[in-house]
């Protein structure tokens, strides 16, 4: 069990550019989650995945996100044409279906300038 | 929807003391989970404790206890003999355990924990 991996760690780019952020889960978790925690905020749901199949979306995340989960395994969250309010911590978290708990990787932080 | 509230946006205590860390939430559901999460500055969110809904006994891990509450909606986090390693954030946060549900929790906005030495 090497846990949740995030690359990178962090991200500067400038806005208008588009950025792809990748997640590693627990090999055998089938469900993934990613979540956006912005500064002195708790974390908030994005969107999840059961296996392949991105199950919900929150109206949080427009349509210049897109997130895919390929074959079940590694998860990329995509980001289009960036602006400063994306700016955040992106986290993602894995888990086992009707476990009750889930890990979380160490995240992506966003700087858009 | 289901909403979290932290209203302890920081809290100091001398180490080897006692503290606690105040939650109350908000549903409709009868059956559900609280858990608490420390966030340290390495950034990865760990599960510190977790409580079912429908079990009264309170749950315990080692130093950390809850104290929860559920006609009040309360579920405060009590930390006992404070270590430097328990300077962190902490959040409380629920999921709903309908069955078919997609799991997600639902945050607070933290309490930032500082041990004195």
């Amino acid at each position: 069990d090497t846990g949740v991996s995030q690359n990178p760690r962090h991200k500067i780019t400038k806005r208008g550019q588009n950025v792809t952020f990748r997640c590693d889960p627990i090999s055998e978790h089938n469900r993934l989650y990613w979540y956006r925690q912005t500064l002195g905020q708790g974390p908030e749901f994005l969107t999840y995945f059961q296996n392949e199949a991105q199950l919900e979306k929150s109206r949080l995340l427009s349509d210049r996100f897109s997130a895919e989960r390929p074959k079940g395994s590694f998860s990329t969250l995509e980001i289009q044409r960036t602006e400063q309010g994306d700016s955040a911590m992106y986290l993602c978290a894995s888990s086992l279906v009707h476990i009750r708990g889930y890990t979380f990787g160490s995240g992506t932080r966003l700087t858009v300038v | 929807a289901q909403t979290v509230t932290q209203s302890q946006p920081e809290m100091s205590v001398q180490e080897a003391e006692t503290v606690t860390l105040s939650c109350t939430y908000d549903t409709s559901e009868s059956d559900y989970y609280l858990f608490w999460y420390k966030q340290p500055p390495s950034r990865q969110m760990i599960l510190v404790i977790r409580q079912e809904a429908y079990k009264q006994q309170n749950a315990t891990e080692n130093r950390f206890s809850v104290n929860f509450q559920k006609a009040a909606k309360s579920f405060s986090l009590k930390i006992s003999d404070s270590q430097l390693g328990d300077a962190a954030m902490y959040f409380c946060a629920y999921r709903s355990a309908r069955w078919g549900g997609n799991e997600k929790l639902t945050f607070g906005t933290g309490t930032r924990l500082t041990i004195i030495p």
